[in-house]
C-alpha cells in the first residue's frame, strides 16, 4: 500500500524519558512534515523537510530534534520528555509544485506520565 | 504569518440537511485552500481542495468556494450522512516552494444525526 506510515501509534513514556518517533513514505514525495495535535485538536506545524534539508524549524523547544536519512524517512526523536509533550503527533508529505496535496500518517498518541 | 480562523467549532445536522463550514485567512498571497477529515483516531485525510484561480469546486456531495477579495472560503456538504460526522479542518498555503507550510483552521466537529 502507498501511505505515510507512522510507529509506534501509541507511546506512554515517564517524565524525563527519551523517545522516537518514527515516519516513513513511500509516495514518492519530496517534504515532509511534523505536525502536533494537542487536545483542542488543533495542528501546528513543528518541522518540514524538503530532500532531506530542514526548511522549516518553527518555535519548538530544541529537546524536539528531527532526522531525515532520506527523502522517504523523517524520524523525531525528544529528549526529557515533559507532561505538556503529551499529544498525538502527525507525519505528512507532499510534493512541492502543481500537485501539491499533503498524505499525513495515522499518528502516533505519545502520553507522559 | 498566515491566519486561519474557522468556524462554527461544531455542528449538528439531521441527515440528508446541507453543512456549511466557513474559513477567513489573513495573507493575501495564499493561493491554496484544501479541506481536512479527520475521523476518530485517524490522520487528516484530503476531502477537497481549491486553488486561487478558481472559485468554486465540486466533488459529488461536496463542493468548496473561495472569494479572495473578502478572503475567506467554505465548505459545504449537501444530503449529509452519518458518515460524514467528523473533525473537518481547512487551511490555507502559499503553494509551489519549499518553503510553504499549510497553516490550518481550529477544526469543525460535525455530527450527523441519522
Amino acid at each position: 500500500d502507498t501511505a505515510v506510515s507512522q510507529t509506534p501509534k501509541y507511546l506512554v513514556t515517564q517524565m524525563g524519558n527519551d523517545k522516537s518517533i518514527k515516519c516513513e513514505q513511500n509516495l514518492g514525495h519530496d517534504t515532509m512534515y511534523w505536525y502536533k495535535q494537542d487536545s483542542k485538536k488543533f495542528l501546528k506545524i513543528m518541522f518540514s523537510y524538503n530532500n532531506k534539508e530542514l526548511i522549516i524549524n518553527e518555535t519548538v523547544p530544541n529537546r524536539f530534534s528531527p532526522k531525515s536519512p532520506d527523502k522517504a524517512h523523517l524520524n523525531l526523536h525528544i529528549n526529557s520528555l515533559e507532561l505538556g509533550d503529551s499529544a498525538v503527533y502527525f507525519c505528512a508529505s507532499s510534493r512541492q509544485g502543481r500537485e501539491w496535496g499533503y498524505t499525513f500518517g495515522s499518528g502516533t498518541r505519545l502520553t507522559v506520565v | 504569518g498566515e491566519n486561519v480562523e474557522q468556524h462554527p467549532s461544531t455542528l449538528s445536522v439531521q441527515e440528508g440537511d446541507s453543512a456549511v463550514i466557513k474559513c477567513t485567512y489573513s495573507d493575501s498571497a495564499s493561493n491554496y485552500f484544501p479541506w481536512y477529515k479527520q475521523e476518530l483516531g485517524k490522520g487528516p485525510q484530503l476531502i477537497i481542495d481549491i486553488r486561487s484561480n478558481v472559485g468554486e469546486k465540486k466533488d459529488q456531495r461536496i463542493a468548496v468556494t473561495l472569494n479572495k477579495t473578502a478572503k475567506h472560503f467554505s465548505l459545504h456538504i449537501t444530503e449529509t450522512q452519518p458518515e460524514d460526522s467528523a473533525v473537518y479542518f481547512c487551511a490555507a498555503a502559499k503553494g509551489g516552494s519549499s518553503g510553504d507550510k499549510l497553516t490550518f483552521g481550529t477544526g469543525t466537529r460535525l455530527a450527523v444525526r441519522p
